[in-house]
């Protein structure tokens, strides 16, 4: 599959807890995406990374958020000490280049919710 | 604050109706307009417009940009129930992040 993968596709979690997901970019992708979709709300812009560096972290809350993009492995967003307000869906979109200059493909997203 | 607004919110047609959904932006530093269809899982690329005046065009699908006016439409004729989803409008600036709409969804009728 030459996708964007991302999993877990669900992910329950009780407060307090820390939630991992994972985005494997499609394969020649280096620039990764992460957004968040609150129900009757469009996706929101969290952080765009690249290999190994954070390029702009503007939409990520500055608390108990963290993202990566390590040399070798999937990207990572973390989340700790989950609350219930953190129950949405998170995507993970990739692009060939950066900046706007290519499409951004997106993944089946993780679906999170908080008991 | 940078804003993309689609209208409408919803539409529901019968199969074969022509249909056009509409995007308007304020965006700084403007770089390019993409649609995605959303069903149940993934959004779907379909475009990316950075010209103005130029049509894009797959199958029944077609989308134009004016960047004087700041809109653009997406037009699907002959539709099919299949084509029912959520339609997004995303914008993107130069930083690279994608400012979104929040969808039409369409629904058509057999």
């Amino acid at each position: 599959n030459a996708g964007v993968m991302q999993n877990p596709r669900h992910l329950v979690r009780r407060r307090g807890q820390e939630a991992r997901l994972r985005c494997s970019p499609m394969k020649g992708h280096s620039h990764v995406y992460w957004y968040r979709q609150l129900p009757e709300e469009g996706l929101k812009f969290m952080v765009y990374l690249q290999k190994e560096n954070i390029i702009d972290e503007s939409g990520m809350p500055k608390e108990r958020f963290s993202a990566e993009f390590p040399k070798e492995g999937p990207s990572i967003l973390r989340i700790q000490q989950v609350v219930r307000g953190d129950s949405a869906a998170y995507f993970c979109a990739s692009s060939y280049t950066g900046y706007g200059g290519q499409p951004q493909h997106f993944g089946d997203g993780t679906r999170l919710s908080i008991l | 604050e940078d804003k993309v607004v689609q209208s409408p919110l919803s539409l529901v047609v019968h199969e074969g109706d022509t249909v056009t959904l509409n995007c308007s932006y304020e965006v700084t530093n403007f770089r390019s307009l993409l649609w995605y269809k959303q069903e149940k899982k993934a959004p779907t690329f379909l475009f990316m417009l950075t010209s103005s005046g130029i049509e894009k065009k797959s199958g029944r699908l077609s989308s134009i940009l004016d960047k004087k006016e700041l809109f653009s439409i997406l037009n699907i004729t002959a539709t099919q129930t299949g084509d029912s989803a959520i339609y997004l409008c995303a914008v993107g600036g130069s930083q690279g992040n994608l400012i979104f709409g929040k969808g039409t969804k369409l629904s058509v009728k057999p």
